[in-house]
């Protein structure tokens, strides 16, 4: 099988710019869970979406929205953004609905926002 | 904060069994420990995962105390590939809060 894929994997914005990244999770997975990963402030966790609905947030503001299609691709967007949104953007996938528990996530290769 | 604590950075001779600890003494009874690996400017690699009872596959061993205050992750055979920050990580669902994890080098 086809690992999780993100596009763009580079990416350089200004600020006050918007941006919408992608990520295709392994076929059959519902699941899709998007990093943020920064040397600052480590790997953090910005939201999950299981079938299409938003089921787990974290701690970002409201710039920092997502969805998923039917055929669980999901995209991330983040809008007038700031110099601190620099940083790598991982997406990862998983199988099952057990809401987390036990469930092994399979990372992209991220993409990698400069903002300017 | 993040539930675990792990030293930041460990040496360890090619072909040799790496033993990475990491504590997590608040754990709760229905959080699982789990292992990720994250080789420079790559996505994290699932290793292992495990509740209670100590769990192995192709890539490594994961030994639980009996209290499940800390943890063991081995790598039996320790390979150059291998030098990576490994993070370990509680939780039960998919708001995992990730430490700083061990900066692991294999050296020749």
């Amino acid at each position: 099988k086809a690992g999780v894929t993100q596009t763009p994997r580079y990416l350089i914005k200004t600020r006050g710019q918007q941006v919408t990244l992608s990520c295709s999770p392994i076929s059959g997975h519902r699941s899709v869970s998007w990093y943020q990963q920064t040397p600052g402030q480590g790997l953090q966790f910005l939201f999950e979406y299981f079938s299409e609905t938003q089921r787990n947030k974290g701690n970002f503001p409201g710039r920092f929205s997502g969805r998923q299609f039917s055929n669980s691709r999901s995209e991330m967007n983040v809008s007038t953004l700031e110099l601190g949104d620099s940083a790598l953007y991982l997406c990862a996938s998983s199988l099952e609905d057990s809401g987390g528990a036990g469930e092994t996530q399979y990372f992209g290769p991220g993409t990698r926002l400069l903002v300017l | 904060d993040a539930k675990t604590t792990q030293p930041t950075s460990m040496d360890c001779a090619e072909g040799r069994a790496a033993n990475l600890p990491c504590n997590h003494s608040t754990i709760s009874g229905n959080e699982y420990v789990y292992w990720y690996r994250q080789i420079h400017s790559q996505g994290p690699q699932y290793i292992i995962h495990g509740l209670k009872n100590n769990e192995t596959n192709e890539m490594a061993s994961l030994i639980i105390t009996e209290d499940r205050k800390s943890s063991t992750l081995i790598l039996p055979h320790a390979t150059l590939r291998d030098t990576a920050v490994y993070y370990c990580i509680v939780g039960s669902n998919y708001q995992l809060i990730w430490g700083a994890g061990t900066k692991l080098i294999i050296k020749p």
